[in-house]
């Protein structure tokens, strides 16, 4: 299994440009969540879903914006990319209707600089 | 808001030693998780704990659930080169729609 899949990697951005974070995951997993984390800060969390059609707003959501049209994909949308958003995005997914919750699995991580 | 506190926030150590990390809350949590980020990749789930006074070890580190369900520690014996890492402690309470919150993580360096 390939776990949590994002793409891309690295990016530049100028500012005002727009750019989706693709986050796609085989498991099967209910849920999905997008983090952001900053130098000493921590995870901080933006956007979550609790299946498909259903997302809702985390700690810091303003600025991006997500969808959930399959179980599979929960894709991170910036519009107007800010300095502010320079960060290294995260993806994970979990399965909390499980006896034991086994936490959440994370991606790689994409690294965002804004220009 | 439920909030997880790790300090310091970097470590240093050396090669053989142990370390021992702590995480501390206001609010009760159910479930408590250790995560260890290698630089450049995303959290690996490193321990997970589900009850009051649980130690559960895997290989050379250690951990334990608070009694009071308020805390968690981590210790890591032995240590190499390869431990060097930003580890997290994140607890779960229980409810609908209950997120993992998560400390801001300590920095861990280890000198050779």
């Amino acid at each position: 299994n390939a776990g949590v899949t994002q793409t891309p990697k690295f990016r530049i951005l100028k500012i005002g440009q727009s750019m989706t974070l693709q986050c796609t995951q085989d498991m099967n997993h209910n849920y999905m969540y997008w983090y952001r984390q900053d130098p000493g800060m921590g995870l901080k969390l933006i956007y979550y879903s609790v299946g498909a059609g259903i997302t809702d707003k985390g700690e810091v959501p303003n600025g991006y914006n997500v969808s959930r049209s399959t179980t599979e994909d929960f894709p991170l949308r910036l519009e107007l990319a800010a300095p502010s958003q320079t960060s290294v995005y995260f993806c994970a997914s979990s399965y909390p209707d499980s006896d034991l919750f086994y936490g959440y699995t994370f991606g790689s991580g994409t690294r965002l600089t804004v220009v | 808001g439920q909030q997880l506190n790790q300090s310091p926030q970097s470590m240093f150590i050396q090669e053989g030693e142990d370390v021992s990390m702590n995480c501390t809350s206001s609010s009760i949590f159910n479930t408590w998780l250790w995560y260890k980020q290698d630089p450049g990749e995303g959290p690996v789930l490193l321990i997970a704990l589900y009850k009051a006074g649980e130690l559960t070890s895997n290989g050379r580190l250690t951990a334990q659930f608070g009694i009071t369900r308020k805390d968690s520690f981590l210790n890591i014996s032995a240590s190499i080169p390869s431990d060097v890492g930003i580890y997290f402690c994140a607890g779960l309470s229980s409810g609908a729609n209950s997120k993992l919150t998560f400390g801001k993580g300590i920095t861990l360096s280890v000198r050779p």
